[in-house]
């Protein structure tokens, strides 16, 4: 059974530093994996899509990385900004079949 | 088209009654899937639709939840006999997977539901 691990919990930093996210899971027979952001009581927002057979993807100041073999992700944010403050989940897809979530880390971006 | 809507975006129920979501997914998508996420945590599939075609069922959809996907466009969920412990938030998201796609999912707003 997949299951899916982010650490940390939570991390508050002050504006403009960059931040490193970490996403884990337990099995290496994904599709893809997918970050999301979701601001309080709001729906998720698709920040990256990275293919199993990709390494990393970038938009804007996000870079996320997967390595397979080790079960890994992170999810890079260059100058962070107070706007960036919201819980980050990331996601694999087994496949199609469904996608088993972490359970987030929760970003504060002190102005 | 904008995205995926749910609707109602809110709804208080008292336990015992009956309630049904709706979701419509972006047009073109041909899967959609349901999602439930309680306080702090990831959301956790219950159930997906490759058009209108139900492939997947999670242990978490119990008797009382059903869902329907007609003519392969909107879905609805349907939970009977709520119970308190079904409050949370219901996320639908939808998908275009083909071969030349990675099946990249987007979320509508969710519809929280609190039953007292």
């Amino acid at each position: 059974k997949q299951e899916v691990t982010q650490i940390p919990a939570a991390l508050s930093v002050p504006e403009g530093e960059n931040l490193v996210l970490n996403c884990s899971f337990t099995d290496s027979a994904i599709y893809n994996l997918q970050w999301f952001r979701q601001d309080p009581g709001k729906g998720l927002t698709s920040l990256l899509l990275i293919q199993s057979s990709q390494r990393e993807q970038t938009s804007g100041r996000l870079n996320a990385s997967l390595d397979k073999s080790s079960g890994r992700s992170t999810l890079y944010i260059a100058a962070s900004q107070p706007g960036d403050s919201a819980t980050y989940l990331c996601a694999v897809d087994n496949y199609g079949q469904n996608f088993v979530f972490g359970p987030g880390t929760r970003l504060s971006v002190l102005p | 088209d904008t995205g995926v809507s749910q609707d109602p975006r809110h709804k208080i129920t008292k336990r015992g009654q009956n309630v049904t979501f709706r979701c419509d997914p972006i047009s073109e998508h041909n899967r959609l899937y349901w999602y439930r996420q309680t306080l702090g945590q990831g959301p956790e599939f219950l159930t997906y639709f490759q058009n209108e075609a139900q492939l997947e069922k999670s242990r978490l959809l119990s008797d009382r939840f059903s869902a329907e996907r007609p003519k392969g466009s909107f879905s609805t969920l349907e939970i009977q006999r709520t119970e308190q412990g079904d409050s949370a938030m219901y996320l639908c998201a939808s998908s275009l997977a083909t071969g030349f796609t990675y099946n990249e999912q987007f979320f509508g707003p969710g519809t929280r539901l609190t039953v007292l």
